[in-house]
């Protein structure tokens, strides 16, 4: 039972244009999501988070944007660089328990 | 500031030996999470400590695997005996406090033949 789905395993984007990635979560106890970063070999990278509170935050080139009702969260890039090239995570937590739940990962691949 | 540093990158060892594997967390950080990475069941969570003290191990998948952290600074998580499908990249993450992103270590990858 997936609690928290990356439904594309991969996208391609051209350098300069807007990536999008998507998250769909089941849990409605979950009130805390993450997004990581991930490069081949090294461990998973923090990049942006956004609680329950909120439907949007920003941070530089990366936007988080929340839609409770739907249960979906979605990490805009803009504009997008080679080197974003990098697997993408979202987790989601129930705050207070430390859990994080991943998501099973989006390929991302930019285009020089 | 140094991460959180795990060792050792890489081992390969024979099923039947015991296996332990090493995390130091970021200094001043509370909570420590141990990981496991596959291609099957992605990135879960096996157990987590907050102020060294165990709170959840319910991803533990069976009596083989131990983890312990007998110090702030320490942690290790130990299979005996190790089989192959134990075979996965392990992570070691933590976060100052149960609430605060968790930052991750660079993973062991462990083979077991």
């Amino acid at each position: 039972d997936q609690q928290v789905k990356q439904n594309s395993p991969s996208l391609s984007v051209q350098e300069g244009r807007i990536s999008i990635l998507n998250c769909d979560y089941t849990n409605s106890m979950f009130d805390y999501f993450l997004w990581y970063k991930k490069y081949p070999a090294e461990g998973p990278t923090f990049l942006i988070s956004i609680s329950s509170i909120k439907d949007k935050n920003e941070d530089g080139r990366f936007t988080v944007f929340l839609n409770k009702s739907a249960k979906h969260l979605s990490l805009h890039i803009v504009p997008s660089q080679p080197g974003d090239s990098a697997v993408y995570f979202c987790a989601a937590s129930v705050s207070n328990t430390g859990k994080l739940i991943f998501g099973q990962g989006t390929t991302l691949q930019v285009k020089p | 500031d140094a991460g959180v540093i795990q060792s050792p990158r890489h081992e390969v060892t024979e099923m039947g030996q015991e296996v332990t594997l090493r995390c130091k967390p970021i200094s001043g950080h509370n909570s420590l999470f141990w990981y496991r990475q596959t291609m099957m069941r992605g990135l879960e969570l096996l157990i987590y400590f907050n102020n060294n003290v165990p709170i959840d191990d319910s991803g533990m998948p069976e009596d083989r695997f131990s983890a312990k952290m007998p110090n702030a600074s320490f942690s290790t998580l130990k299979i005996q005996p190790s089989e192959p499908r134990d075979s996965a990249v392990y992570f070691c993450a933590s976060s100052q406090t149960r609430n605060q992103p968790q930052h991750f270590g660079d993973g062991t990858r462990l083979s077991i033949l």
